[in-house]
């Protein structure tokens, strides 16, 4: 099992600022993924990475970005925090299967944009 | 395309008792994964049980079993005996080389225990 680690639990944070979200794992996992759930949703996947230096974007459109410098760090960023950015996100890492990788999650960032 | 369906938006189960939660899902792969997440209020995504297209038993992890059906293309979960802390929202999700390798999400079913 994962330890992986996410902070700010939550943040409350006014229109135009940029905001970090971090995300750690302990585990040494390659993969790792940025997820956006709105309450009692389904999760949408906004980033992912293979590995160092290597970042995608998911199937929803995201105004945020991610960086993959160090293995256990996957950070994500927006420049200009709008109250459509108001959700919860999500960091999860992954194991390896033979049939389909384990995604372990971290506690998540409530995020509120007044 | 990849998709899983989860029916039940909510149900009500009384405590001790055994639930079903369904999910169906669809793909073109023979090889692929099937996982249960639970999730409650607190907001942590929390890993259940893995069930692999190739694996012939029905995975199991203490009170939770995945009630595999290839050729009804489901995978239930069942909960043993349910319990106060078992209310929460339960989201199925699938792994497979035609979703690029990324979880396709069910819609998930709220479980309520009742006392």
């Amino acid at each position: 099992e994962a330890d992986i680690y996410q902070t700010p639990r939550y943040l409350v944070i006014g229109t135009g600022k940029k905001i970090t979200l971090e995300c750690s794992q302990t585990m040494g996992h390659d993969k790792m993924y940025w997820y956006q759930q709105d309450p009692g949703m389904e999760l949408h996947l906004i980033h992912y990475s293979y590995g160092v230096n290597s970042t995608e974007k998911g199937d929803l459109s995201s105004e945020s970005t991610v960086s993959r410098i160090r293995t256990e760090h996957f950070p994500l960023t927006l420049e200009s925090a709008r109250p459509s950015h108001t959700s919860q996100y999500l960091c999860a890492s992954s194991e390896p299967r033979l049939a389909g990788d384990t995604q372990y999650f971290g506690p998540g960032t409530r995020l509120t944009v007044l | 395309a990849q998709k899983i369906t989860q029916t039940q938006p909510g149900m009500f189960v009384q405590e001790k008792e055994a639930v079903t939660l369904d999910c169906t899902y669809d793909t073109s792969d023979q090889s692929y994964g099937l996982f249960w997440y639970k999730q409650p209020s607190s907001g942590e995504m929390i890993f259940l049980i893995y069930q692999g297209s190739y694996d012939e038993q029905n995975a199991t992890e203490g009170r939770y079993s995945l009630n595999f059906q290839k050729a009804r293309k489901s995978a239930n979960l069942v909960i043993s005996a349910s319990q106060l802390g078992d209310s929460a929202m339960y989201f199925c999700a699938m792994m497979a080389s035609d979703s690029n390798y990324q979880l396709i999400w069910g819609a998930g079913t709220k479980l309520i225990i009742k006392p």
